[in-house]
């Protein structure tokens, strides 16, 4: 069946360290792999999203690789601040529109 | 990005009642679409809502369940109908602002009595 997978543990970190969250996958075959960020209350707000032929795309602190052999995207934020605190969601597309499939996130807390 | 907007943020009904929710984009978008999200669980796809057609539903939902309109470029509605305990959840609606990119509403907070 198909399945994404994101550790469903909190992962806590101290302030300046870099997170780095999972996202894995089975049955799919995404042509690109998206992280969403989702704050309590709050929808998902888009973050990044990497290609099946890109190993690696960065926008400022965040960096995303995804290994299409390993069907896996690593999601990472450098010198992480309290302020990065949130639920990450990853998602690929699938079928011949825009679906989004989700994972059920993973909640970062960063600790001062 | 698309600004959305969603109506009501938050409600609380009694069992066998229906609510309806709206969407609003300050922007004309060609697909929106609506999600449910459930307490601890990630986001699932109930439909998808094109202008001028009807809207395509996943699997497990149904048009008698959540009837769906899309009057125009900017707005859509979704109704919870015959509502139970178990609908509780987050609905969100989305549009798709690119082919790699959606923007989402806030998000309305449902619990069922």
């Amino acid at each position: 069946s198909q399945k994404i997978e994101q550790n469903s543990e909190a992962l806590n970190i101290q302030e300046g360290k870099t997170a780095t969250l999972t996202c894995n996958y089975t049955n799919y075959s995404p042509a690109y792999l998206q992280w969403y960020r989702q704050d309590p209350g709050r929808g998902p707000v888009f973050l990044l999203l990497i290609r099946e032929n890109e190993k690696e795309k960065r926008k400022e602190r965040l960096k995303v690789t995804f290994d299409t052999t390993l069907k896996q995207s690593l999601f990472h934020i450098t010198a992480s601040q309290p302020a990065d605190s949130a639920t990450y969601l990853c998602a690929l597309i699938s079928g011949g529109y825009n679906k989004l499939i989700f994972g059920a996130g993973t909640r970062l807390a960063v600790h001062p | 990005s698309a600004v959305i907007s969603q109506k009501p943020s938050r409600d609380i009904c009694q069992r066998g009642t229906s609510l309806t929710i709206q969407c609003q984009v300050d922007s004309q978008v060609t697909m929106m679409f609506w999600y449910r999200q459930q307490p601890g669980q990630s986001l699932t796809l109930i439909a998808t809502a094109n202008q001028g057609s009807e809207a395509t539903y996943e699997s497990g939902f149904v048009i008698d369940k959540f009837p769906i309109s899309r009057p125009n470029l900017t707005f859509s509605t979704l109704t919870v109908s015959n509502m139970s305990p178990e609908d509780s959840s987050i609905y969100l609606c989305s549009v798709e602002e690119s082919r790699e990119t959606q923007y989402f509403g806030p998000g309305t907070r449902l619990l069922v009595l």
